[in-house]
């Protein structure tokens, strides 16, 4: 049984590109949600998707944007790009109130 | 909105030695309190969490943590690490019917051969 599988492990960007990062959560699982892990801090909540819809969402601008699939994969968008935004970004799938991450996409915009 | 305090951010102590790791955090109804653990190099996992029921919970790997409710911590403990017990803690909380925690800023623990 696969884990959550996120992609790209690693990506580059410069300041106002856009970028799409992807997620498939664990067999079963219906809810993914997203983080957003500074150096030396811990996860902060970007939001989360349950049955194709945004159900909660942290205090993140209308920057970062998401989709959730039939097949409850994910997306997280983020456009205009900030220095900022360099982070790891995680996603998690839940059972209950139990998440189950992945291991990240670290982005570096330049 | 709730807030977790992890009061040590950087832990260094030689194989055998005990561990505890402290976390607070400010919320005034029923919470939900996690552990979780990340090793050079891999996701993030969890250790162990306290629902409800026997304030002192065990997790894997020989770690603990005690609920103390009227100090509002969460404390993890190990009477002897290892080596291999290398990793970022973080301690993360969510109030109870919601389904989002809010995570801690972790502590770095580095254990000396």
């Amino acid at each position: 049984d696969a884990g959550v599988t996120q992609s790209p492990t690693h990506l580059i960007k410069t300041r106002g590109q856009q970028v799409t990062l992807r997620c498939s959560p664990k067999s079963g699982h219906d809810t993914v949600s997203w983080y957003q892990q500074a150096l030396g801090q811990g996860p902060q909540f970007i939001f989360q998707y349950y049955e194709e819809e945004e159900r909660q969402r942290g205090n993140f601008p209308d920057r970062f944007s998401g989709h959730q699939f039939p097949n409850y994969s994910s997306e997280l968008n983020v456009n205009a790009l900030l220095l900022g935004d360099s982070a790891l970004y995680l996603c998690a799938s839940t059972v209950g109130i139990e998440q189950f991450f992945g291991p990240g996409t670290r982005l570096t915009v330049l | 909105a709730q807030s977790v305090s992890q009061h040590n951010h950087h832990v260094i102590l030689s194989e055998a030695a005990s561990l505890e790791l402290g976390c607070n955090y400010s919320y005034g109804g029923t919470v939900n309190l996690f552990w979780y653990v990340q090793y050079p190099g891999q996701h993030l996992q969890l250790l162990l969490k306290y629902f409800s029921g026997d304030p002192l919970v065990k997790g894997i790997k020989g770690f603990e943590a005690e609920f103390i409710k009227s100090k509002f911590s969460f404390n993890l403990r190990k009477p002897s690490v290892q080596w291999s017990d290398t990793a970022e803690y973080f301690c993360a909380v969510n109030a109870a019917g919601s389904y989002i925690p809010t995570f801690g800023r972790g502590t770095s623990l580095i254990v000396h051969p």
